[in-house]
């Protein structure tokens, strides 16, 4: 159980694009749902924080413009990189989870790669 | 502020031996979680152990221990029997009990395991 599946896992687009990456609770309802961003053999930097039907609550210094969150549902939250560039290329990570005594549970990853 | 910290950037153990990876943290909160989550090359977010600070008893899944020491603050990960298929990223991580449920990652270790 608790399955959390990230979709695409692989994007590569070319500078000014948009680029929506989505996370999805499979078997369960996530009541909270959160995107990191991961650099080459670094750790995980928390990007923000979504609970379904509220807005997201982004950590300091990450540009609420450039990445957009939506949590419409409890089983899907986006995460939209806007005009995407060169510097934005990384590793996505989204988690979810359903209560406070319940540990996040991750997505494989989606490898955005800016042109 | 919670901060993680993982003073051991790589550590090597030859296969079917036993190593320990460190983890300390800073917190002036009583109750709260810790946890150990594996990246392997495939990069996905594997949930190793975890810990209920206000658990005495030491956790243990497996071939996978923790030594939890509350007053020290520290939580590191026993690994018994060392497989090739343990090298991978170990990551320690904080969360609060209450709040918004997100955790403070450690830096992490790198672990080789030596054929």
């Amino acid at each position: 159980g608790a399955v959390v599946s990230q979709h695409p896992s692989w994007v590569i687009c070319k500078s000014g694009t948009s680029v929506k990456i989505e996370c999805r609770s499979l078997d369960f309802q996530a009541t909270t749902m959160f995107w990191y961003r991961q650099f080459p053999k670094q750790s995980l930097m928390l990007m923000a924080t979504s609970n379904e039907g509220s807005k997201a609550t982004y950590e300091q210094g990450v540009e609420k413009d450039k990445f957009l969150i939506n949590h419409a549902s409890l089983t899907l939250s986006t995460l939209t990189v806007t005009s995407a560039h060169p510097e934005d290329s990384s590793f996505y990570i989204c988690s979810a989870t359903l209560t406070a005594n319940q540990p996040q549970h991750f997505g494989d990853g989606t490898r955005l790669s800016i042109l | 502020a919670q901060t993680v910290t993982q003073s051991q950037p790589e550590m090597s153990v030859q296969e079917a031996e036993t190593v320990t990876l460190s983890c300390t943290y800073d917190t002036s909160e009583s109750d709260y979680y810790l946890f150990w989550y594996k990246q392997p090359p495939s990069r996905q977010m594997i949930l190793v152990i975890r810990q209920e600070a206000y658990k005495q008893q030491n956790a243990t899944e497996n071939r996978f221990s923790v030594n939890f020491q509350k007053a020290a603050k520290s939580f590191s990960l026993k690994i018994s029997d060392s497989q090739l298929g343990d090298a991978a990223m170990y990551f320690c991580a904080y969360r609060s009990l209450g709040g918004t449920y997100k955790y403070i990652f450690g830096t992490g270790t790198r672990l080789k395991v030596l054929a």
